[in-house]
């Protein structure tokens, strides 16, 4: 069973860099399928942050690319979120989840880690 | 502001239909056949329910079923259970350059 578990700091300040990782577990991300990051503010609807393939190659949300990095740890078997300068607006609940080349078919999740940015 | 427009809200009692639009445009839902809907419980990750427009995936119930006209997504569940309470989400692709889209959301209640 592909199982993912997100983890980083619960609380960035602003104007600092958000830093999430991914853990995946159950599937080997060099086998294939695409990595993602969708993000919940509190109360809200759901936004695609980016995604990466095993191979590195990345995507960004045009609204979030000047701010975001992905990358992927073979090795490691998991993948990182940074995301810079970030303000209150980035307070949300950051979820990763796996994708196929048809990138809006998220089938797994992880169970999604709250990040609330406060001096 | 959503990419996708959803109402937000629907309602109907067990047993019945309810069907949740999903609007988009003709960069997204009207051009690609890539729509799939999520369902969000309180405090849980999102599910997927559908994804192609209309496939299910293995282990969702087939009361669940999409659609897609012109630039309209629609999710229509048949026999609506008190377990069906929940949020969904609507999702497109949006060409090479926005990639993906998600719709704001609807909240379904079960009466």
């Amino acid at each position: 069973q592909v199982q993912l578990q997100e983890s980083g700091p619960g609380l960035v300040k602003p104007s600092e860099t958000l830093s999430l990782t991914c853990a995946v577990s159950g599937y080997s991300i060099s086998s294939g399928y695409y990595w993602g990051w969708i993000r919940q503010p509190p109360g809200k609807g759901l936004e695609w942050i980016g995604s990466i393939y095993h191979s590195g190659s990345t995507y960004y949300n045009p609204s979030l690319k000047s701010r975001v990095t992905i990358s992927v740890d073979t090795s490691k078997n998991q993948f990182s979120l940074k995301l810079s300068s970030v303000t209150a607006a980035d307070t949300a609940v950051y979820y990763c989840a796996r994708h196929s080349a048809t990138v809006t078919e998220f089938d797994y999740w992880g169970q999604g880690t709250l990040v609330t940015v406060s001096s | 502001q959503s990419a996708l427009t959803q109402p937000a809200s629907v309602s109907g009692s067990p047993g019945q239909s309810i069907t949740i639009s999903c609007t988009g445009t003709s960069s997204d839902v009207g051009s690609y056949n890539l729509v799939s809907w999520y369902q969000q419980h309180p405090g849980k990750a999102p599910k997927l329910m559908i994804y192609e427009v209309s496939k299910r995936p293995s282990g969702v119930s087939n009361r669940f079923s999409g659609s897609k006209s012109g630039n309209t997504a629609s999710l229509t569940i048949s026999g609506l259970q008190a377990e069906d309470e929940a949020d969904y989400y609507c999702c497109s692709y949006a060409g090479s350059s926005t990639h993906v889209v998600f719709g704001g959301g609807t909240k379904l209640t079960v009466l």
